[in-house]
């Protein structure tokens, strides 16, 4: 069945980076399109980008661009997010999603993943 | 971007009709999907393209509405419904959410 498992909580400092990965197992990768997300308790939910495993092609909400990046490693098939300069405002719970692009919509989703950030 | 908008909260009672709506500051064609997230669990898709029930997703779940105005039902309620409920559009550019439902039992 269709799984994606994200790597463990991540304590930052106040301007660090942190990279978090999204092993996926169950369907085939290389032709799939994976989605990140923010969500912050509220609880609101934002869409981060995709990335599509097949290229490495990217779409990227305008408010996340500079902030996150998004790669694949396709012999592994996982998906990873890098965040940069990390402030206080970045402190949220990441899930990573497979996106159907039919609709784009998000029917597989990680467990997700708590970052915070702290000196 | 696309705003969202959702009744903060509702409560029923076990073996009611229920209804949760999400209005769109702009059309949304029938973009629009439903997600249920349980307290420390990731969202779990119900319904996309503002219609069609998920796989394994109990029928008792439906939606309906197209360019504005969007319907979640769940008829009837069960004790398990207990969760938030959010509406997502991905026919503008960004995806965006609305803020959530939160569904109680009575």
């Amino acid at each position: 069945q269709v799984k994606l498992l994200q790597s463990g909580a991540e304590l930052v400092k106040p301007g660090a980076s942190v990279k978090l990965s999204c092993k996926t197992s169950g369907f085939t990768f290389s032709t799939s399109y994976m989605s990140w997300l923010k969500q912050v308790p509220g609880p609101s939910i934002e869409w981060i980008g995709w990335i599509y495993a097949g290229d490495g092609g990217t779409n990227y909400n305008q408010k996340f661009k500079g902030k996150a990046t998004l790669t694949v490693d396709k012999s592994s098939s996982t998906a990873y997010m890098d965040l940069s300069s990390l402030t206080s405002e970045d402190a949220a719970v990441y899930f990573c999603a497979r996106l159907i692009s039919s609709y784009d919509y998000f029917d597989y989703w990680g467990q997700g993943v708590m970052v915070t950030v702290s000196s | 971007d696309t705003v969202l908008t959702q009744s903060p909260a509702l409560a029923v009672s076990p073996g009611e009709r229920v209804t949760i709506s999400c209005r769109a500051s702009e059309s949304v064609s029938t973009g629009m999907h439903w997600y249920q997230q349980k307290p420390g669990q990731q969202p779990k898709l119900l319904i996309y393209g503002a219609s069609n029930l998920e796989s394994g997703v109990p029928a008792r779940f439906s939606g309906s509405g197209s360019g504005t105005d969007f319907t979640l039902t769940i008829d009837p309620v069960e004790a398990d419904d207990t969760a938030t409920y959010f509406c997502q559009q991905s026919w503008n550019d960004p995806y965006t959410f609305g803020a959530g439902t939160k569904l109680e039992l009575k």
